[in-house]
C-alpha cells in the first residue's frame, strides 16, 4: 500500500480538464516538494512537474502542479489523445527517511 | 544529452545474489545524487535507495540489510548489489539522476530500466 494515495483512474475528453489528486501527510506532502511523473506503457517514467509546480522546459503549459497542505495536485488542462498514461506523484518522506511515490493513475482520453 | 543504462538483470533463484549497474553520460556524475527505483510487474514505482554526492546513502525499509548502493564517480557509474533476494523482489530496476533543485534530489532523469526476475 502506497504512502501517497491517488485516485486509480481519471478520464475526460479531448480538450476538458482533469485533476490528479495525491493525498500524503505532514511527513510528506505537507512539508516537502512534490514531483510528477508520466510513464507509458513499457516505457521508462518522465518528470512533468518538480518542486512542487515547476515545469521542467518542453513540458507543455498544459500541465501544471500545486499543493494545499497535506494534499498535491496534477491538472491537465486541454487533454490530449497522447496524455493517455499512467501519472504518478512523489515525495521525501521525514518519518520514513526516503522517497515515497504515489499509487499510480491511469488517465484515459475517451 | 543526459544517457543512464542498466545491466546485469536476469533470472536468479530465491536467496541469490545480482549486481545492477548503471553506466552514465552526459553530465557531471559526481555532482549528482543517483537512485534506484523497482517497478514489479503491472505494479506501480517503488523507491529503492540512494546515495548523496558524499556517499550517503538511504534505504527502503524492504530492501535494507540486502541491498547496497555504491557510485564510482572516476567511471561515472552506479552499482546495486542485491543479495538474499525474494520473489517480491522481482521488478524492472531503473537507474535514475537526482533533480539539481534545492528542494530534493527526486529523479529527474531515468534510465530505459533492467528486469530482474527472481525464481526457483
Amino acid at each position: 500500500q502506497s504512502v501517497l494515495t491517488q485516485p486509480p483512474s481519471a478520464s475526460g475528453t479531448p480538450g476538458q480538464r482533469v485533476t490528479i489528486s495525491c493525498s500524503g501527510s505532514s511527513s510528506n506532502v505537507g512539508s516537502h516538494a512534490v514531483n510528477w511523473y508520466l510513464q507509458l506503457p513499457g516505457t521508462a517514467p518522465k518528470l512533468l512537474i518538480h518542486s512542487t509546480n515547476q515545469r521542467p522546459s518542453g513540458v507543455p503549459d498544459r500541465f501544471s502542479g500545486s499543493k494545499s497542505a497535506t494534499s498535491a495536485s496534477l491538472a491537465i488542462s486541454g487533454l490530449q489523445s497522447e496524455d493517455e498514461a499512467d501519472y504518478y506523484c512523489a515525495a521525501w518522506d521525514a518519518g520514513l527517511d526516503g522517497y515515497v511515490f504515489g499509487s499510480g493513475t491511469k488517465v484515459t482520453v475517451l | 544529452e543526459v544517457q543512464l543504462v542498466e545491466s546485469g538483470g536476469g533470472l536468479v533463484q530465491p536467496g541469490g545474489s545480482l549486481r545492477l549497474s548503471c553506466a552514465t553520460s552526459g553530465f557531471t556524475f559526481s555532482g549528482y545524487d543517483m537512485l534506484w527505483v523497482r517497478q514489479a510487474p503491472g505494479k506501480g514505482l517503488e523507491w529503492v535507495s540512494s546515495i548523496d554526492t558524499s556517499d550517503d546513502t538511504f534505504y527502503a525499509v524492504s530492501v535494507r540489510g540486502r541491498f547496497t548502493v555504491s557510485r564510482e564517480n572516476a567511471k561515472s557509474s552506479l552499482y546495486l548489489q542485491m543479495n538474499n533476494l525474494g520473489v517480491g523482489d522481482t521488478a524492472v530496476y531503473f537507474c535514475a539522476r537526482g533533480g539539481p533543485w534545492s528542494s530534493s534530489s527526486l529523479p529527474e532523469f531515468w534510465g530505459q530500466g533492467i528486469l530482474v526476475t527472481v525464481s526457483s
